[in-house]
């Protein structure tokens, strides 16, 4: 299985203020998918990068897959209460062409 | 319609009880999967099912069955479960089985007593 690491584990920040988690790897991933999980809740699929070097936004969210395809970084601009919940980096297992899951990170954007 | 369908929303359950839980997608997806989520843990996959078939089990103990009757149904059935197998049990699908894009339900988040 690779192994994804992610960090922070946790994060407290308060709204307005900018952060970045990453994701990495020692092994090269076809592909890095981005969740989040608010409490309760299923994962829900933010966005998916597949070449190396290839940066995706969506609103104040920016995703970069590294050019090597071995690491990823989720960046928020001016972060939201809404932005609160775990962020779950996720990409191929070499066991059974699986999905695995990074360790995640816990957001909580105070107001 | 994107939506993958967990029933029941939440299960309480004792150690002797038989239950069962439902995965319902409708999106022609050709692979659901079983996943376990333990409090602040990522979700650890259970099982597989590639074109109704199991395709993975991940070592899990018999106590859990699962069943695919069909290419839109996916059921977790319990049985003689322990107080330690309290968790969120989420089902998922994508179009076929691989790292490819994965469509969560709410999960099932359930207590054994």
């Amino acid at each position: 299985t690779q192994l994804l690491e992610q960090s922070p584990q946790f994060l407290s920040i308060q709204e307005g203020e900018n952060l970045t988690v990453y994701c990495n790897s020692s092994s090269v991933f076809s592909s890095l998918q981005w969740y989040r999980q608010e409490p309760g809740e299923g994962p829900v699929l933010l966005v998916t990068v597949v070449t190396g070097g290839e940066v995706k936004k969506l609103k104040r969210l920016t995703f970069q897959f590294g050019d090597a395809r071995k690491d990823s970084s989720l960046h928020i601009t001016a972060a939201q209460p809404g932005d609160t919940g775990l962020y779950l980096c996720a990409g191929e297992s070499n066991a059974g062409n699986m999905l695995t899951f990074g360790g995640g990170t816990r957001l909580m954007v105070k107001p | 319609d994107t939506e993958v369908t967990q029933t029941p929303k939440h299960l309480v359950m004792g150690m002797t009880n038989k239950k069962s839980l439902k995965c319902e997608q409708h999106m022609g997806h050709r692979a659901m999967y079983w996943y376990k989520q333990k409090a602040k843990k990522p979700p650890e996959l259970m099982f597989v099912y590639s074109y109704e078939k199991l395709s993975i089990n991940e070592s899990v103990p018999s106590r859990f069955s699962p069943e695919c009757p069909n290419s839109s149904l996916l059921n977790l059935h319990l049985h003689a479960l322990q107080p330690e197998d309290s968790a969120l049990y989420l089902c998922a699908s994508s179009i076929r089985q691989g790292p490819t894009e994965a469509f969560f339900g709410q999960g099932t988040r359930l207590t054994v007593v």
